[in-house]
């Protein structure tokens, strides 16, 4: 049981727009940034969103991510095949002193 | 550009102990916090442990804690984890990564695989 809560898979058709949650507490959450994840089949995760909504350099701007009280979304537009993946969120937990990640949503683009 | 090679992993029995190095480049090694993050065989990824630039400051996952340790050897740009009393429930595949602005992970290695079996 993950800390985070993520839903565990997501479809959409290719050149929609998906949204992933991300819900925890204010513990973790509430007070602290949120980073967002991509993990293509076989590979090592890679940062997709950091301090909430910042893209890091190469990272298109079709990804994006907003954080509200205790809730994140990430936000892909114009889905591509490409973006099958596993994506993941995570922050700092201040009460336990450990990062914590959401149990990954799995997205298929169709 | 930033590299992070982790070596180390491998197939051992219970109760063994493993130690996992991630050698790295391209950043100053010394002015960044270091993670290990581990991923078990079809599942998600499971935040470690996390040591800070100077290595003053360390934390762990309950799951490992009192059993694994997380170092660094700034002289030598390399992050360790000494991994001691290892269970089934070990077996994963283990990352490095470097942390990054708001705690990000913002560069990971290729991960290498740790089997704990008989």
């Amino acid at each position: 049981q993950s800390v985070l809560t993520q839903p565990p898979s997501l479809s959409a058709a290719p050149g929609q727009r998906v949204t992933i949650s991300c819900s925890g507490s204010t513990f973790n959450i509430g007070n602290n940034y949120v980073s967002w994840y991509q993990q293509l089949p076989g590979t090592a995760p890679k940062l997709l969103i950091y301090e909430n909504d910042k893209r890091p350099s190469g990272i298109p701007d079709r990804f994006s991510g907003s954080k509200s009280d205790t809730s994140a979304t990430l936000g892909i537009t114009g889905l591509q095949t490409g973006d099958e993946a596993d994506y993941f969120c995570g922050t700092w937990d201040t009460s336990l002193s450990v990062v914590v990640f959401g149990g990954g949503t799995k997205l298929t683009v169709l | 550009q930033v590299q992070l090679v982790e070596s180390g992993g491998g197939v051992v029995q219970p109760g063994r102990s493993l130690r996992l190095s991630c050698a790295t480049s391209g950043f100053t090694f010394s002015s960044y916090g270091m993670h290990w993050v581990r991923q078990a065989p079809g599942k998600g990824l499971e935040w470690v442990a996390v040591i800070s630039y100077d290595g003053n400051y360390k934390s762990y996952a309950d799951s490992v804690k009192g059993r694994f340790t997380i170092s660094r050897d700034n002289s030598k740009n390399t992050l360790f984890l000494q991994m001691n009393s290892l269970r089934p429930d070990d077996t994963a595949v283990y990352y490095c990564a470097k942390e990054g602005a708001g705690l990000a992970s913002d560069h990971w290695g290729q991960g290498t695989p740790v089997t704990v079996s008989s």
